[in-house]
């Protein structure tokens, strides 16, 4: 149980598109998403958490109008790169959970490449 | 404010052995959860273990187990048996009003 998918795996695109990327929560319904960003042999950087039906919050550097974050419903959430740059290329990992002081399920992460 | 610390970037172990990884908390809040994960080579973050801090017996998942220490707010976790495939990132996280994770520490399983 407690399995959270995340799709594309893998994105190459060119600068200046928008990309989009899926989380979800496969056999649970997740009152809270996460977005994280990671960079090589760092630690998770939090990008913004949302919960179904309202706005994400978004932390502090995080600009909202370039990372859109859609949470539709308790199983899916999406964040979309707009206008991506060179310097979003990074390893972006969603993860959900059920309740508050509940544990976070993450997914595989998603490699993006910016050219 | 709530904090994450773990003091060791890098550990290693021979296979089989038991080592112990460290992390203490710093908290005001009186109900909270500690966690730990995984992260190996493929970045997948897998939930490894969790300790509920109302709860004074020590959290166990088969090989892992945890060294809660509440008044000290220390949460180390204990690898027993190490094996070639517990080679990975492990991070501490703490979740209360907010979810903190610590910076990680690198472990080498040595055959």
């Amino acid at each position: 149980g407690a399995v959270v998918s995340q799709h594309p795996s893998w994105v190459i695109c060119k600068s200046g598109t928008s990309v989009k990327i899926e989380c979800r929560s496969l056999d649970f319904q997740a009152t809270t998403m996460f977005w994280y960003r990671q960079f090589p042999k760092q630690s998770l950087m939090l990008m913004a958490t949302s919960n179904e039906g309202s706005k994400a919050t978004y932390e502090q550097g995080v600009e909202k109008d370039k990372f859109l974050i859609n949470h539709a419903s308790l199983t899916l959430s999406t964040l979309t790169v707009t206008s991506a740059h060179p310097e979003d290329s990074s390893f972006y990992i969603c993860s959900a959970r059920v309740g508050k002081r509940m544990a976070q399920y993450f997914g595989p992460g998603t490699r993006l490449l910016v050219l | 404010a709530q904090t994450v610390t773990q003091s060791q970037p890098e550990m290693s172990v021979q296979e089989a052995e038991t080592v112990t990884l460290s992390c203490t908390y710093d908290t005001s809040e009186s109900d909270y959860y500690l966690f730990w994960y995984k992260q190996p080579p493929s970045r997948q973050m897998i939930l490894v273990i969790r300790q509920e801090a109302y709860k004074q017996q020590n959290a166990t998942e088969n090989r892992f187990s945890v060294n809660f220490q509440k008044a000290a707010k220390s949460f180390s976790l204990k690898i027993s048996d190490s094996q070639l495939g517990d080679a990975a990132m492990y991070f501490c996280a703490y979740t209360g009003n907010q979810f903190y994770f610590g910076t990680g520490t690198s472990l080498t399983v040595i055959p």
